[in-house]
Formats: structure tokens, C-alpha cells, sequence
């Protein structure tokens, strides 16, 4: 089945600092990606869309200048977090679309201290 | 507004019990409905999924869910759960036609007891 990659699986980081989160889908491609934040017992909220060659969508109250999202190849999508605060601290997952499905990662925990 | 309801924050069976998530939508109109289940370290992993035709689909693992158009749900069974089976299980929708937008229930977590 199709296999999708996040990097790393956890990160620290100071408050003020930009941490950068891979997504790879490892044996096919994606032109569209998505990313997800969840938080602690809580369902996934969907952050932005990211098509391959074009501008990420972001939904309703995500800051578009806070979570870059780059997606220069179609097996290739990343999410920079700038200048993370402590409420920053989640998990973010991203997924693949392959025809109608969509893959998941396993998800990037992040905690700014 | 659309949204995703799952009543049960948490669920315990004993293994080889039977076992049914609810989940219960509002929608413009029927959407497509998907069950995911999310084991820690792995990614979520997509059980069953219903478009359209029979309204009782089976899925991967021995599950099955049947849409019920007039009271808005699509919940999840299982006839004999395995230890295996403890997990986080959630349920989505989205949009007819458009495969992006996923909306998400809150989860429901399974203990299963031996």
C-alpha cells in the first residue's frame, strides 16, 4: 500500500526558534498533500492544502505566515513552523491523496519550550 | 455548519465481544463517510469508506459500517474484537465529489480487556 513519511517523529525546540517537518510519499505521487494539527485528545483539524508547483490553501484562522508550506515535488511537501511559541506545541500529521483516499503520515510530535 | 459527532470518548470490551462505534453527522447533503483507526507511532489507516450503493460496506480487519440516511450516522461493528484492536478510531466526512477537505469526529478510544 501506499507508504507516507514524516521527519522527525519529535522535535524540541526553543521559543522563537523555526523548525521545518518533512512529508514524503515513499512509493508514488502526490500533487496534493495535506496538513493536520491535533491536539492532545482531540480530533485532527486540517491546516492548509498543499498542491505541487502552486501556493498552499489554508483554512479559515491558520497563519499562512507562521506555517510555510512548500511543496516543490510530487513526493515532497514541508511544513516550516517560524518563530514557534509554546502554544505551537502539537502534533502535526500530513496525508497524501492518491485518487480518492487519502495516506497518512505517522505524525510529528513538536514541543517548543 | 458541517460536523462530525462521535459520542463516546471512550469505549472498553472485553476481547471476542462485539463492538460498535457510533458516529452521527450534519451535512448539507450526504457526504462520502470514512472510518479511520490511529495506533500510536503509526499513521492513521483507513478502514472502510462508503460513496455510494449497498449502505452496509466492509472493511479491512473484520470491520464493517452501515449508512443510515434518516438518522445522519454511519457507526462502525465489529463482531469479535481483538486485543489488537485497542486503538483510536475516528470518523470523517467530506465533501461529494471533492476528496480534500476530510472533517473529522473527536475519536473514540478502545480499550480492549482480555
Amino acid at each position: 500500500g501506499a507508504v507516507v513519511s514524516q521527519h522527525p517523529s519529535w522535535v524540541i525546540c526553543k521559543s522563537g526558534t523555526s523548525v521545518k517537518i518533512e512529508c514524503r510519499s515513499l512509493d508514488f505521487q502526490a500533487t496534493t498533500m495535506f496538513w493536520y494539527r491535533q491536539f492532545p485528545k482531540q480530533s485532527l483539524m486540517l491546516m492548509a492544502t498543499s498542491n505541487e508547483g502552486s501556493k498552499a490553501t489554508y483554512e479559515q484562522g491558520v497563519e499562512k505566515d507562521k506555517f510555510l508550506i512548500n511543496h516543490a515535488s510530487l513526493t515532497l511537501s514541508t511544513l516550516t513552523v517560524t518563530s514557534a511559541h509554546p502554544e505551537d506545541s502539537s502534533f502535526y500529521i500530513c496525508s497524501a491523496r492518491s485518487g480518492s483516499e487519502q495516506f497518512f503520515g505517522p505524525g510529528t510530535r513538536l514541543t517548543v519550550l | 455548519a458541517q460536523s462530525v459527532t462521535q459520542p463516546d470518548i471512550h469505549i472498553t470490551v472485553s476481547e471476542g465481544a462485539s463492538l460498535e462505534l457510533r458516529c452521527n453527522y450534519s451535512y448539507g447533503a450526504t457526504p462520502y463517510l470514512f472510518w479511520y483507526v490511529q495506533s500510536p507511532g503509526q499513521g492513521l489507516q483507513l478502514l472502510l469508506k462508503y460513496f455510494s450503493g449497498d449502505t452496509l460496506v466492509q472493511g479491512i480487519k473484520g470491520f464493517e459500517a452501515e449508512f443510515k440516511r434518516s438518522q445522519s450516522s454511519f457507526n462502525l461493528r465489529k463482531p469479535s474484537v481483538h486485543w489488537s484492536d485497542a486503538a483510536e478510531y475516528f470518523c470523517a466526512v467530506a465533501r461529494v465529489g471533492g476528496y480534500n477537505k476530510l472533517i473529522f469526529g473527536a475519536g473514540t478510544r478502545l480499550a480492549v480487556h482480555p
